[in-house]
């Protein structure tokens, strides 16, 4: 499986931007970076996802790095319930199209 | 268009009994994932599977369990003999067109969490 790694946890303070990296140095050209979160007690919500370029949609912006080896998820502004597990992922095809996931970050959002 | 439904949320079993649990996918998707969440535990795949195929079930344990996706009506997981170490919370997803070149995102329904006692 082609591993990322995430830090363990982080916290924010409630309306401000939060960056979240990740780490994929073994990424090939053709894997897909996704990013799931995981709410308290909820299945996991589709965040976003990016090949090469950065993308951005309502939840949240994805930054790419030029070699592609790393990559940071932002929330713009971070609210009570952005409170997750966030994880980023590489999907690719030899897997099957299933996602692998790892043990992600841990966000704390403080009001 | 409702999302991923799974029934029931919570299900208690006996060792021994039988869990079935349901999977209806979102309107459209034939595409069907099962993964399973143990106590203070990241997500493992367990299943994919198609309309009346089983694609890859790498992730499933060799004995007790199995999935189907019949034609019609919901996607099945069913876990024979339960023992304690089967509790966990077990997600279903479900997505449009998961290969590439660009593959469409996976939808999670809420999961059933399965108590054994």
């Amino acid at each position: 499986d082609a591993k990322t790694t995430q830090p363990n946890s982080m916290e924010s303070n409630e309306e401000e931007p939060v960056h979240l990296p990740c780490n994929h140095s073994t990424i090939s050209g053709t894997d897909y970076i996704h990013w799931y979160r995981q709410l308290p007690s909820q299945g996991p919500e589709y965040v976003i996802h990016g090949l090469t370029s950065n993308v951005n949609n309502r939840m949240a912006s994805l930054a790419i790095a030029e070699d592609r080896k790393s990559s940071t998820l932002i929330l713009h502004r971070a609210t009570l319930r952005d409170a997750a597990v966030y994880y980023c992922i590489l999907y690719r095809m030899e897997y099957g199209n299933k996602l692998v996931f790892g043990a992600g970050t841990i966000l704390r959002v403080k009001s | 268009n409702a999302g991923v439904m799974q029934n029931p949320r919570h299900l208690v079993r006996r060792r021994g009994q039988e869990a079935r649990l349901r999977c209806s996918p979102m309107k459209g998707h034939s595409h069907v994932y099962w993964y399973r969440q143990l106590p203070e535990e990241g997500l493992k795949f367990m299943v994919y599977l198609q309309k009346e195929n089983i694609i890859d079930e790498s992730g499933m344990p060799k004995e007790r369990f199995s999935a189907e996706f019949p034609k019609e009506g919901p996607s099945i997981l069913r876990i024979q003999q339960v023992v304690r170490g089967d509790s966990a919370a077990y997600f279903c997803a479900s997505s449009q067109r998961p290969g590439q070149p660009n593959p469409t995102e996976a939808f999670f329904g809420q999961g059933t969490r399965l108590t054994v006692v």
